[in-house]
């Protein structure tokens, strides 16, 4: 069974820094691009980064470039999300989730169930 | 970037159809069969529902189907049941190596 579970959400104030963390279990995690996106409160999904199987094939949205970056570390079946200079609008439910196959995500097949971020002073 | 367009709310009796419409641009829907459709109830987390515009993963249901014209991809439910009743996202690639998602449509069933 494929699982995805996130990890490092909290509560930060703007300017501040995060780092979510996503372990994946039930297939081989090299095998699968991943993608971060997020689900402000009572708003809609926002794809925020992606990345393909062996971290050579980044991207992410507009609004996050320069301040977050995707990063993996495939001997420990891990997906990374460091988050810089946080701001308010930043707050939402960061979700992981699993691309179709090793190339750059074109879908999210498989979701985790989120770690929540809260950028407030 | 890519920002789908979805109709805010639609509705429909137990048994009947609807379908969910999402427009794009040459540049997401209308350049790539890369279209998917997600479901998500409330507090759940999303689920895949349609991908590559008209294809189903195993286990969903056929009542879901999919279909894409120009720079519009459309998602259609038939023979409603009220466990359909959740929000729908549409999603697609894009040409900035992104992903793109609409802005989600509630669906109620009277």
């Amino acid at each position: 069974e494929v699982q995805l579970v996130e990890s490092g959400g909290g509560v930060v104030r703007p300017g501040g820094s995060l780092r979510l963390s996503c372990t994946a279990s039930g297939f081989t995690f090299d095998d699968y691009g991943m993608s971060w996106v997020r689900q402000a409160p009572g708003k809609g999904l926002e794809w925020v980064a992606g990345i393909n199987w062996n971290g050579g094939s980044t991207g992410y949205v507009d609004s996050v470039k320069g301040r977050f970056t995707i990063s993996r570390d495939n001997a420990k079946n891990s997906l990374y999300l460091q988050m810089n200079t946080l701001r308010a609008e930043d707050t939402a439910l960061y979700h992981c989730a699993r691309a179709k196959s090793g190339s750059f995500p074109t879908r999210c097949d498989y979701w985790g169930q989120g770690t929540q971020v809260t950028v407030s002073s | 970037q890519s920002a789908l367009t979805q109709p805010a709310s639609v509705s429909g009796s137990p048994g009947q159809s609807i379908t969910i419409s999402c427009t794009g641009t040459r540049s997401d829907i209308g350049g790539y069969n890369y279209v998917s459709w997600y479901q998500q109830h409330p507090g759940k987390a999303p689920k895949l529902m349609i991908y590559e515009v008209s294809n189903r993963p195993s286990g969903v249901s056929n009542r879901f189907s999919g279909s894409k014209s120009g720079n519009t991809a459309s998602l259609t439910i038939s023979g409603l049941q009220a466990e359909d009743e959740a929000d729908y996202y549409c999603s697609s690639y894009t040409s900035s190596t992104t992903l793109g998602f609409g802005g989600g449509t509630r669906l109620t069933v009277l």
